[in-house]
């Protein structure tokens, strides 16, 4: 079956604790995306790659990192989580940044 | 600055009746638009408009695209309830970025 996973689905941490959030494909996308969902400002894109080893920012960058070392992965990296990224969370694919997007199914991320 | 709003932020309307959401754009290099549906999850892919298919249809949901004015059009006829969800409109720039707007609430009563 054609999907985007994520792990976890629901995380609580606390301030400066490390964290990732993993990200796989199965449908051979080449653009791969995340994107944070807070009530009232919509779908907002964080970071964003167009293919191995390509990756670039989105409109939200500050406090995330992402890596895209094979071209199934896109893991999502807060090194210092602060509770204002306290969000919803979703990755997603598509076969080009022009096309529709296949999304995962979220990560709740609640930072204390 | 590129960007996506909608219109309106939310709509009540009943069962029946046909409503119209707004997307109005300003992005380098248009190439496409994409009109996606999110109930209480991910967001699920309705309709892509392009400069070669600027009107698409499907049951009871249809869309139009504008170029000259920069805009599109969401129409759902004889709605029903099964239809609340947010409605979200995305335009991929042509600095590769993907742009959502906030979206429109609707909201079906029986």
């Amino acid at each position: 079956e054609a999907q985007v996973t994520q792990n976890p689905r629901y995380l609580i941490t606390v301030t400066g604790k490390k964290l990732t959030v993993t990200c796989s494909q199965n449908m051979n996308h080449e653009y791969m995306s995340w994107y944070r969902q807070d009530p009232g400002l919509g779908l907002r894109q964080i970071y964003y790659s167009m293919n191995v080893e390509v990756t670039d920012k989105g409109d939200v960058p500050e406090g995330y990192k992402v890596s895209r070392k094979e071209k199934r992965n896109f893991p999502l990296i807060l090194e210092s989580p602060s509770p204002n990224q306290t969000s919803l969370y979703f990755c997603a694919s598509s076969p080009g940044v022009y096309y529709e997007q296949y999304f995962g199914p979220g990560t709740r991320l609640t930072v204390t | 600055e590129d960007k996506v709003v909608q219109s309106p932020l939310s709509l009540v309307v009943h069962e029946g009746d046909t409503v119209t959401l707004n997307c109005s754009y300003e992005v380098t290099n248009f190439r496409s638009l994409l009109w996606y549906k999110q109930e209480k999850k991910a967001p699920t892919f309705l309709f892509m408009l392009t400069s070669s298919g600027i009107e698409k249809k499907s049951g009871r949901l249809s869309s139009i695209l504008d170029k000259k004015e920069l805009f599109s059009i969401l129409n759902i006829t004889a709605t029903q309830t099964g239809d609340s969800a947010v409605y979200l409109c995305a335009v991929p720039s042509g600095t590769y970025k993907y742009i959502f707007g906030t979206g429109t609430r609707l909201k079906v009563l029986a």
